[in-house]
């Protein structure tokens, strides 16, 4: 099956700094998501993001399908920022459809 | 608030029982979609349901089985409980292909 590689598995910041997360993927996908764990154990949905570059707020998300991979950028970091970010892709047609995670990165932003 | 809602937030329970976990999905979304998330196995697809008819499957156990209803809201059934059933089990809700779909908070459930 598809494989969904995420780098790196764990950042630690100080607040204010800038940082770039990365998604490869093994094979051509319908499309990917980026998604924010919370602590407490909230999926927030980040990006909605099958091709080219989205901006909201100080993230901002470049996905390159051509090239199989994905860049979530995260400027002027706040504590507000940590917990574990995912990349999904989704596979599936005909209504039928489904996503397949990486495991993450761990982010920690520190005051 | 992503608009999904599942219920219970918590549950804990034995080996050997089974449970029921609950989920409403989005104004207006058909597909809903049921995921489990372990420390060993990270998220992964269980099942997905659109209009009530099932539509893809994962890697769900025969033990586990879910339904859509009538009403949208669909139940995702766990039974002859063990340990490694222990994990966050998300439902997540969307209007079909090609748009995004949307998590709720998740039921954290333990098993002792």
């Amino acid at each position: 099956g598809i494989q969904v590689e995420q780098s790196p598995p764990d950042l630690i910041l100080q607040e204010g700094a800038n940082s770039t997360l990365r998604c490869n993927f093994s094979d051509s996908v319908n499309n990917l998501q980026w998604f924010h764990q919370n602590p407490w154990g909230q999926l927030i949905n980040l990006f909605y993001i099958p091709s080219g570059t989205k901006q909201n707020g100080r993230l901002s998300a470049t996905t390159v399908a051509t090239e199989r991979y994905s860049l979530l950028y995260i400027s002027s970091s706040q504590t507000t920022d940590s917990g574990v970010y995912f990349c999904a892709v989704e596979l599936g047609q005909g209504g039928s459809e489904k996503l397949v995670f990486g495991k993450g990165t761990k982010l920690t932003v520190n005051p | 608030d992503s608009g999904v809602t599942q219920t219970p937030k918590h549950l804990i329970t034995a080996t050997g029982q089974r449970v029921t976990l609950r989920c409403s999905p989005r104004s207006g979304d058909l597909s809903v979609y049921w995921y489990q998330q372990s420390l060993d196995q990270g998220l992964q697809f269980l099942i997905q349901y659109y209009n009530g008819e099932e539509r893809a499957k994962g890697n769900i156990l025969e033990r586990f089985s879910a339904q859509q209803f009538p009403d949208l809201h669909s139940e995702l059934n766990l039974s002859s409980l063990e340990l490694g059933d222990s994990a966050l089990y998300f439902c997540a809700s969307s209007r079909g292909e090609g748009v995004p779909q949307h998590f709720g908070d998740g039921t954290r459930l333990s098993i002792l």
